[in-house]
């Protein structure tokens, strides 16, 4: 069983510039949620994705949007960077979107505004 | 407005000992709390849940308990080793609209020396 990925691991952009960041979820999984940790706090949730429907959404700009493919695999992508952007972000995929699905993470792909 | 609240600062102990880690909450009565254990740079890994209902969950070295009254839990790893070393973040479910999206805490680190 794989579990979650991301791609790049790693990303510099300049502010103003735009990113995408790639996730696949865990095999079986239909829900994708995304979440910002930015150095030394927590991680902060998003959006979350289910059936390829956003499904609840966080406290950010509409600069952050994202998708859900038919496979179930996401995307996050952020316009118009700025230097609080710099974060690491998380992807977790589950098998549902009830109370009780536990949230598997994937390793992150820490992104640098500069 | 609601709030997790955990030690900012880093907690260290010897090798043996019980660590015990705070989670403390405010403005929200959450059906469960779920601790997960993150290390440098990678995803947030899954530890131990425990329901509202619920005094006291057990794995291994691993205890959680979770106090409705006092708006409180409490992680404790008994017999630690150095590599119980790592961030560990409380996590209460429901608060960012539903389901299973998760809201965490800013993280305690633990680290356990010889």
């Amino acid at each position: 069983e794989t579990g979650v990925t991301q791609s790049p691991t790693h990303l510099i952009k300049t502010r103003g510039q735009q990113v995408t960041l790639r996730c696949s979820s865990q095999s079986g999984h239909n829900t994708v949620s995304w979440y910002q940790q930015a150095l030394g706090q927590g991680p902060q949730f998003i959006f979350q994705y289910y059936r390829e429907e956003e499904n609840g959404r966080g406290n950010f700009p509409p600069r952050f949007s994202g998708l859900q493919f038919p496979n179930y695999s996401s995307e996050l992508n952020v316009n118009a960077l700025e230097l609080d952007d710099s974060a690491l972000y998380l992807c977790a995929s589950s098998l549902g979107t009830g109370q009780y699905y536990e949230q598997y993470f994937g390793p992150g792909t820490r992104l640098t505004v500069t | 407005s609601q709030k997790i609240e955990q030690n900012s600062e880093a907690l260290n102990i010897q090798e043996g000992k019980t660590a015990t880690l705070t989670c403390n909450y405010t403005n929200y009565s959450p059906a469960y709390l779920q601790w997960y254990r993150q290390d440098p740079g990678r995803g947030p890994v899954f530890l131990l849940l425990i329901r509202e209902n619920e005094k006291e969950k057990r794995k291994e070295r691993l205890k959680v308990t979770f106090d409705t009254t006092l708006k409180q839990s409490l992680f404790h790893i008994t017999a630690s080793q150095p590599a119980d070393s790592a961030t560990y973040l409380c996590a209460l479910v429901g608060l960012t609209g539903g389901g299973n999206k998760l809201t965490f805490g800013t993280g305690t680190q633990l680290k356990v020396e010889l």
